[in-house]
């Protein structure tokens, strides 16, 4: 199983302000990897995909980077309704995705 | 529109069985692998397995093989989630979600399963 570790576990950011999300794969992933922010009471919702690529409606203030093992989330200026954790998920392995254990993205 | 609506909460003892749905629309039902995610209290997304409407191939995760059963329902369009004998650990929100390459591309609210005696 590929195992996928973010970091940091909580980040805390002021409105406007940048936020740099990791997440790491176990082993060699390519570029199949996405994000998912779910805000609080709400089911996820899919952010990014291909590691760099925004899904439909998402705004451009989210940017991915990173191939292979390493890979970045980056919210370059946050606002209020970011609040939120944020997942990365492998879908490399089909069909045996996995998760990443969350960061929780708060308003400082 | 594609829509994911699942049943609503269920409260149930140790032993019991229960059977949780997902009724998709707005899109052909068969055409996409329906998935199933656990989050349990406070924590974060356990991927489940999948399965294809279609024909019904089925794949679990390795944690979940053998503690619950993923089904489907052409007619109406629906995925089903069971179990035989609930355990208190089973206590969580399960989602269901459209899977499209690999990809959780549309969710369902959740259904919020407590098991307790």
């Amino acid at each position: 199983e590929i195992v996928m570790t973010q970091s940091p576990a909580t980040l805390s950011v002021s409105p406007g302000e940048r936020a740099t999300l990791s997440c790491r794969a176990s082993q060699n992933i390519g570029a199949n990897l996405a994000w998912y922010q779910q805000q609080p009471g709400q089911s996820p919702r899919l952010l990014m995909y291909g590691a760099s690529t925004r899904a439909t409606g998402i705004p451009a203030r989210f940017s991915g980077s990173g191939s292979g093992t390493e890979f970045t989330l980056t919210i370059s200026s946050l606002q209020s309704e970011d609040l939120a954790v944020y997942y990365c998920q492998q879908y490399n392995d089909w069909p045996r995705w996995t998760f990443g254990q969350g960061t929780k993205v708060e308003i400082k | 529109e594609v829509r994911l609506v699942q049943s609503g909460p269920e409260v149930k003892k140790p032993g019991e069985s229960l059977k949780i749905s997902c009724k998709a629309s707005g899109y052909t039902f068969t055409n996409y692998w329906i998935g199933w995610v656990r989050q349990k209290p406070g924590k974060g997304l356990e991927w489940m397995g999948i399965i294809y409407p279609a024909d019904s191939d089925t794949t679990y995760s390795p944690s979940f093989q053998g503690q619950v059963t993923m089904s489907t329902d052409k007619s109406i369009t629906t995925a089903f989630l069971q179990w035989n004998s609930l355990k208190a650990s089973d206590t969580a929100i399960y989602y269901c979600a459209r899977h499209d390459g690999g990809l959780l591309e549309y969710w369902g609210q959740g259904t919020l399963v407590t098991v307790s005696s």
